[in-house]
């Protein structure tokens, strides 16, 4: 069955990095772009950027700009959201979704929680 | 950017009820290609979110036909017909015609 399984959750230090892999399977990895989403603890959903498995090609939301960098391997059906210069900010669960044609969200990972912490 | 509101953010309902919520945009969600890339996605307690309702009216497959929306150009609705214990959780509009945005959120639980 089509599902995406993410790394998993992630303890960070202020200014530090985190990448987070989702990796899909069960459809053709190449023919669906893919979305990041976040959500802080108790708030809304926040998107981050989407990717095109395909070529790599990415957009990334201007808040991210700088600072988040989206990049793929097809060759284990893999995308990853690397986040730097982390802050408290950044403690939330970090979602892929899949993109329809309808630009629906139609399959999402399990999360994975990154904590920023000193 | 456009902007994503919902009301209300919090509605208590009864079993067996209807529920709506609102959501409005801040501008104009048809596309340039004809289609309103308008959804709503339900995220359950403890888990990620599901899609629900795509281009403004159409269920997602699996979805139960309560659940139903309407709408155009920046005004749109999605209803319960008959709340169930399983629909308790978080809803979220979602505009996919210029970039992508949410909406905040509103919380449905039983009263």
């Amino acid at each position: 069955q089509v599902q995406l399984v993410q790394s998993g959750a992630e303890v960070k230090k202020p200014g530090a990095s985190v990448k987070v892999s989702c990796k899909a399977s069960g459809y053709t990895f190449t023919s669906y772009y893919m979305h990041w989403v976040r959500q802080a603890p108790g708030q809304g959903l926040e998107w981050m950027g989407i990717i095109n498995p395909s070529g790599g090609s990415t957009s990334y939301a201007q808040k991210f700009q700088g600072r988040v960098t989206m990049t793929r391997d097809t060759s284990t059906s893999t995308v990853y959201m690397e986040l730097s210069s982390l802050r408290s900010e950044d403690t939330a669960v970090y979602y892929c979704a899949r993109v329809t044609i309808f630009r629906g969200m139609d399959v999402w990972g399990q999360g994975t929680t990154v904590t920023v912490s000193s | 950017d456009i902007v994503m509101t919902q009301t209300p953010l919090s509605s208590p309902v009864t079993l067996g009820q209807p529920a709506s919520i609102s959501c409005r945009s801040s501008q104009s969600l048809v596309h340039s290609d004809g289609n309103t890339y308008l959804s709503w996605l339900q995220q359950r307690p403890g888990q990620p979110p599901r899609l629900l309702i795509y281009k403004i009216s159409n269920r997602f497959s699996g979805v139960p036909d309560r659940f139903s929306g309407s709408g155009a150009g920046t005004d749109f609705t999605l209803k319960i017909s008959r709340v169930e214990a399983e629909d308790v959780g978080v809803y979220y509009c979602m505009q996919a015609t210029q970039g992508f945005t949410f909406g905040p959120g509103t919380k449905v639980d039983i009263k």
